[in-house]
């Protein structure tokens, strides 16, 4: 069983569409994270939630809408998709506890052409 | 605020070879957690290790080790014997529990290649 996931595992598509990027884990966590790695291998955190309940919220476009439907799902929205948009977007799971170590999805490639 | 360096971009070894990554990080907090996490060429991130900044003790498991010297805010972690399996990119980060939420901040990351 896999502890999280995402789909797609990759998305392709034109400059000013709206995409979506799904999360999932199974690990009864209560906390999920979207991280962002770009070309250089960067990875940095996005968002955070806590029991649907947004903690973190980084310097980030607001073209960028976290959702969380339940603890269990985590979904990234975009719109108006921009070049610079391209990189390796990442969920990544945890307990609330935050000297715990986060589970990470194996990543969406996000390509805007 | 809280940042993490490793100053190693890239390293390259010959298989059998010991390495050593470094990480080097900088926080207010008294509290905080360091980790290692592997990036191999499938992409993935796997979690290696975690301490807490009140246990100095160093671990070994396996052929990995890592040494943890709060004096000069490193966290060090060796590969013994590389084998071309170990050949990923290795994320350092520090999560700090008094000032900054759950999120890990990342050091830069350190390619590691192991030729056979």
């Amino acid at each position: 069983d896999t502890a999280v996931s995402q789909t797609p595992k990759y998305l392709v598509t034109q400059m000013g569409n709206d995409k979506s990027i799904k999360c999932e884990q199974n690990l009864g966590h209560d906390t999920m994270y979207w991280y962002k790695q770009d070309s250089k291998k960067f990875l940095k955190i996005m968002f955070s939630y806590n029991n649907k309940e947004l903690i973190i919220n980084e310097t980030v476009p607001n073209r960028f809408s976290p959702k969380s439907p339940d603890k269990a799902h985590l979904n990234l929205h975009i719109n108006s998709l921009e070049l610079g948009d391209s990189a390796v977007y990442f969920c990544a799971s945890s307990p609330w506890t935050r000297s715990y170590e986060q589970y990470f999805g194996p990543g969406t490639r996000l390509t805007v052409t | 605020a809280q940042k993490v360096t490793q100053a190693q971009t890239e390293i390259s070894v010959v298989e059998k070879e010991d390495v050593t990554l470094d990480c080097v990080y900088e926080t207010r907090d008294t509290t905080y957690y360091l980790f290692w996490y592997k990036q191999p060429p499938s992409g993935e991130l796997v979690f290696l290790i975690r301490r807490n900044s009140f246990d100095e003790q160093n671990e070994i498991s396996g052929r990995y080790s890592w040494n943890f010297q709060k004096s000069t805010s490193s966290f060090n972690f060796t590969i013994t014997a590389s084998q071309v399996v170990d050949s990923a990119v290795y994320f350092c980060a520090l999560s700090e529990t008094e000032t900054s939420g759950s999120r890990l901040t990342f050091g830069e990351g350190t390619q590691l290649t192991v030729n056979p």
